[in-house]
């Protein structure tokens, strides 16, 4: 069926990097616009990034602009989240999520992946 | 960025009463085509979030039609005729009519 999987997640010490991929299956990835949005624990939902079907428009949150880059692989049907320079403030579930096509809403959204900074 | 401000952030419900939440913003949501760029998510305990609402009224896949969302331009709102137990979450409102996507603080639905 339509899903997304995250991956990638984990611990890691103030001031280093990690990939996180999302892996989508059963729907046309290469022309749908990806998301990814996390949550800090106990907290509420924080939007990261965007990243178009097709063009250079990308996205950030300006929490995570500069350190954060959103990629993707067609080849693969991946997304991913290069994450440098993380700190403390970064540990949270990131999911990745599908906007729906013409809808201006997320309608598919992954597991999540826990990133602890720590 | 646009600010998404939701009340209430706590809503106890009794199971078959209505329920309400409601969600502005400081600029309007109204986008040039007509549309309201606003949705509705709900996240379950242990789950991720699930769409509820997309374009402020439009019902996603397979929600029940328990569920309404109405409003224009800044303030919206989220109604449940009758909850269920099953209804117990966080309700989130989001705007996507800037690029930089910005959600509301959720409201958490409690069964009383």
């Amino acid at each position: 069926q339509v899903q997304l999987v995250e991956s990638g997640g984990g611990v890691v010490q103030p001031g280093r990097s990690l990939r996180l991929s999302c892996a989508a299956s059963e729907f046309t990835f290469s022309t749908s616009v990806m998301h990814w949005v996390r949550q800090a624990p106990g907290k509420g939902l924080e939007w990261v990034a965007v990243m178009p079907s097709d063009g250079p428009n990308k996205y950030y949150a300006d929490s995570v602009k500069g350190r954060f880059t959103i990629s993707r692989d067609t080849s693969k049907n991946t997304l991913y989240l290069q994450m440098n320079s993380l700190r403390v403030d970064d540990t949270a579930v990131y999911y990745c999520a599908r906007e729906g096509t013409g809808i201006h809403a997320l309608d598919i959204w992954g597991q999540g992946t826990l990133v602890t900074v720590s | 960025d646009v600010l998404m401000t939701q009340s209430p952030l706590s809503l106890p419900v009794t199971p078959g009463e209505p329920a309400s939440i409601s969600c502005r913003s400081n600029e309007s949501l109204l986008f040039s085509n007509g549309n309201n760029y606003l949705d509705w998510y709900v996240q379950k305990p242990g789950q991720s979030p699930q769409l509820l609402i997309y374009l402020g009224s439009n019902r996603a896949s397979g929600v029940p039609d328990r569920f309404s969302g109405s409003g224009s331009g800044t303030d919206f709102t989220l109604k449940i005729s009758r909850v269920e137990a099953e209804d117990v979450g966080v309700y989130y409102c989001m705007q996507a009519v800037r690029a930089l996507i910005t959600f509301g603080q959720g409201t958490r639905l409690e069964i009383k």
